[in-house]
């Protein structure tokens, strides 16, 4: 099925660091969201966005939603060993057909 | 409040036996999604239900892959004649409007 290009694949970092990840797509979404997947868990959102442009906050994570509607990115500051896990992107194209479309994933791993 | 639950956790079956999977979503919640994650994937979108009626099922891979909710909040997904290759993660999600969708913690299948 349709899938969302994610990237990078996995990252190492040491505790202490900044993150960055992102998300490209062929296609024009309306919204796009940022999840995180701990092993045996759901997924759980951490952010949503609803307009080309915006640059919303979390507490340390900050996320946007690209001016082409095609792209959002992913930052979370000061890493700590709690963010381990998998972060994945999805995106929304309307409401009429209600599916979310879902990067591959980008899998965390923090050295503390 | 409560969150989405799913039963059983984990399900494992033979092949050819049917499976019934259970969804519970959050209450007040009217839009209800299936998933099916594989090893190493994101998710990808089986069924949408809108009240009781599925407003898209274009995600189902086959017509062994039937879900219903016929009360407009429990949700039932029933896989026939399982095979092999549907073993996997299958999610539930709810949300109440908009594209923010809050997932349960999934069910395990495994066929063998």
């Amino acid at each position: 099925g349709q899938q969302l290009n994610q990237s990078p694949q996995s990252m190492f970092i040491q505790e202490g660091e900044d993150v960055s990840m992102n998300c490209t797509s062929s296609s024009i979404f309306n919204t796009w969201l940022w999840y995180k997947q701990d092993p045996g868990e759901g997924p759980v959102l951490l952010i949503a966005l609803y307009k080309a442009g915006e640059l919303t906050s979390n507490g340390r994570l900050t996320a946007q939603f690209g001016i082409t509607r095609k792209d959002s990115f992913l930052n979370i500051s000061a890493s700590i060993p709690s963010d381990v896990g998998i972060y994945f992107c999805a995106g929304h194209g309307s409401s009429n057909t209600g599916k979310l479309i879902f990067g591959q994933g980008t899998t965390l791993q923090v050295k503390p | 409040g409560a969150g989405v639950s799913q039963t059983p956790s984990n399900k494992v079956t033979e092949k050819g036996k049917y499976v019934e999977l259970r969804c519970d979503p959050i209450s007040g919640h009217t839009a209800l999604y299936w998933y099916r994650q594989s090893l190493g994937q994101g998710p990808e979108f089986l069924i949408y239900f809108q009240g009781t009626g599925a407003a898209d099922d274009s995600g189902l891979p086959n017509d062994r892959f039937f879900a219903v909710r016929p009360e407009g909040s429990v949700s039932t997904l029933k896989i026939q004649r399982t095979e092999r290759g549907d073993s996997a993660v299958y999610l539930c999600a709810s949300s109440l409007q908009g594209a923010e969708q809050f997932f349960g913690p999934g069910t395990r299948l495994t066929v063998l």
